[in-house]
This record gives structure tokens, sequence and C-alpha cells, in this order.
């Protein structure tokens, strides 16, 4: 029962560098969605997948790209990164079309940019 | 333009007493709310929801209030428990087929013993 799934748990970037976040998830959920947290701030939607060969933005996506490379997977790209790239990133998925609208989210990537 | 707002960053109670956690939103479009629960470290789990074509609902110690007329929705815990300290998340959602959730700043709920 490992729901979602997100690696690295915590990483560090110098600025201008570039990293992948990496989501995935076994409950064979159709949206899949990547969030921020910051202080003060709560959740904010970075872009999301409706479903399978779909992304969109939301609320903050400068800065980041995604890529849902199957249903299982959804992931967060940083091409160069920065100080206010740092944050905690949560991935998290539904089962759309089910009449529940809860989200399970991952753990977290806890991100640094120095 | 914050549309899902919780005006409260803090809230402590002493243990075996109610929580009342509050939320207000802006968007007459909302047609679902739910309540996240986060601890430090880990990612928000889902703790109840509310349709907006009702005005409460009840399960175990929690129970949702959703008063539309007011645009406000409020979390009761009761009796609240030590292991209920964490941060609470309102959200709401848009009607429609995207499934996009709009989250609060959040509720920092410290129960007492």
């Amino acid at each position: 029962n490992a729901g979602v799934t997100q690696t690295p748990k915590f990483q560090v970037l110098k600025t201008g560098q570039s990293m992948t976040l990496q989501c995935a998830q076994d409950m064979n959920h159709n949206s899949m969605y990547w969030y921020r947290q910051d202080p003060g701030m709560g959740l904010r939607l970075i872009y999301y997948s409706a479903s399978e060969g779909t992304t969109d933005k939301g609320e903050v996506p400068n800065g980041y790209n995604v890529s849902r490379l199957n249903k299982r997977e959804f992931s967060l790209r940083l091409e160069s990164a920065a100080p206010s790239q740092t944050s905690v990133y949560f991935c998290a998925s539904t089962l759309m079309g089910t009449g529940t609208y809860g989200y399970t989210f991952g753990s977290g990537t806890r991100l640094t940019v120095v | 333009d914050q549309q899902v707002k919780q005006n409260s960053p803090s809230l402590s109670v002493q243990e075996g007493r109610i929580s009342i956690l509050n939320c207000d939103y802006t968007n007459s479009m909302f047609d679902y709310f739910l309540w996240y629960k986060k601890y430090p470290a880990e990612g928000p789990t889902f703790l109840i929801s509310i349709s907006s074509i009702k005005d409460k609902n009840e399960d175990g110690r929690f129970t949702v209030f959703l008063n539309k007329s007011a645009k406000h929705l409020s979390l009761h815990i009761v009796p609240s428990q030590p292991g209920d300290s964490a941060v609470y998340f309102c959200a709401a959602r848009s009607g429609g087929s995207n499934y996009k959730l709009t989250f609060g700043k959040g509720t920092l709920l410290t129960v007492n013993p």
C-alpha cells in the first residue's frame, strides 16, 4: 500500500542547477498534481494532469515544467533553480469521476536552493 | 486574490474541549469542501468533506458545517485529543471536470494535555 511515492525526500541545489522531482502512484488514479508549500502560504498548485496525456498550469507554474510519463508517473522539472523555489513540494493524485474528491498526497520533497 | 481563507494561523485548546477551525471562501462556484490534516514532515491527509448541497457532515469526533449564504465553513473536533495537534487545511473544489483544489493557508491546532 505505497500510495504516492516522491523522490528524493531532500535536495540541495545551487542556483542555476536543474533537477527533476519524481512522483509515482500505484492506486490507478487518473489525475495527478504538484503543489508547493511555503510558510504562511498554504499549498499552491504548480501544475496538474487531469488524465494521462494532458498537463495544465496551476497557480504558480513559472520556472517549472512537468511530464506525465504514463498513468502512474508525473514528474516536475526545475530547469534553472532559483532561491525562490526553495520550498516543500507535494505530489498528489485522485481518481476523477468517482464522486470522491479527496487527494492522496505523497510525503513531500524538501528542496533548498542556495 | 485568496479564494479560500483561514484567518486564524493558530489555535490552542485543552484536551477534552471542543476545537473549532474556521474557513471562509469567496468563489460561489465551489461545490465541494474538504479538510486536510498535516503533521510535520508528512503529506496532508484527507479528514472530512462536505458537498455544497449539504450543511453538515459528521464522522466520529469530526463535524464540518457549511453556511453557504455566509460562504463559511467550520470544522468541529469533539473531544479534542493531543494527537489532533497538527496543521489543518481547508480546501475547495471548483465545479467542473478538472478536480483542482484550492487550499487555505492552514491553521496550527495545538491540543494541550
